[in-house]
């Protein structure tokens, strides 16, 4: 069975700095995909960023890029240029193609100003 | 532009009551899934739908039943509810065609007294 692991429960940063938000997995398959979503006081889930395992080159939007480890099962977002508005809750997300989507237990992020 | 919408946003009841819970959209999507959010535990799934009158368990799904008699509603049911389903409950649609992941409603807000 597939797992996903967010290491940090809470960080925080201060605006306009850098931060990174840690995730791991854990899965004998070969083709996937992996999602950050961003969850705002307002409790929507947004969609930040999606990688495809079989792609190479990390994505990026904006603002939010990936470091995507295949080898090691990394899948971490940075998060450039910090702004109040990125305070939420961030969630890391697998999927096997035309499957379900397992979360990790998520990531508190506070920007300070 | 909602293309989902959860209804009720919160609610508030006592235990051993019946609860439903709606999700409907707009979109024609094949897939529908209902989660719970919990601290520490970030969304789980509870049951999914693969399309009308068929559905399957999720990871959690003890107490909880479903039902989806047209495409765009699918409704969770807890039939007598207890102080550990107290949580937040998100509806999810998918068309599965290009795994570009989830849309996920506004959420419920479930409070078992």
């Amino acid at each position: 069975a597939q797992t996903v692991t967010q290491s940090q429960p809470e960080m925080s940063v201060q605006e306009a700095e850098t931060v990174t938000l840690s995730c791991t997995y854990d899965t004998s398959e070969s083709n996937y995909y992996l999602f950050w979503y961003k969850q705002p006081p307002s409790r929507q889930m947004i969609l930040v960023i999606r990688q495809e395992a079989y792609k190479q080159q990390n994505a990026t939007e904006n603002r939010f890029s990936v470091n995507f480890q295949k080898a090691a099962k990394s899948f971490s977002l940075k998060i450039s240029d910090s702004q109040l508005g990125d305070t939420a809750m961030y969630f890391c997300a697998f999927m096997k193609p035309a499957d379900k989507l397992i979360f990790g237990t998520g990531t508190r992020l506070q920007v300070f100003p | 532009d909602a293309g989902i919408t959860q209804s009720p946003r919160h609610k508030v009841t006592e235990t051993g009551t019946p609860v439903t819970l709606r999700c409907h959209q707009t979109e024609n999507h094949r897939y529908m899934y209902w989660y719970r959010q919990d601290p520490g535990h970030g969304l789980r799934l509870i049951h999914y739908s693969y399309g009308v009158k068929d559905t399957d368990k999720g990871e959690v799904s003890d107490g909880y039943s479903v039902s989806r008699s047209k495409t765009e509603d699918f409704l969770l049911t807890l039939e007598s509810a207890t102080s550990s389903q107290t949580s937040v409950y998100f509806c999810a649609i998918s068309s599965r065609s290009e795994d570009y992941g989830y849309t996920f409603g506004s959420g419920t807000r479930l409070t078992v007294v």
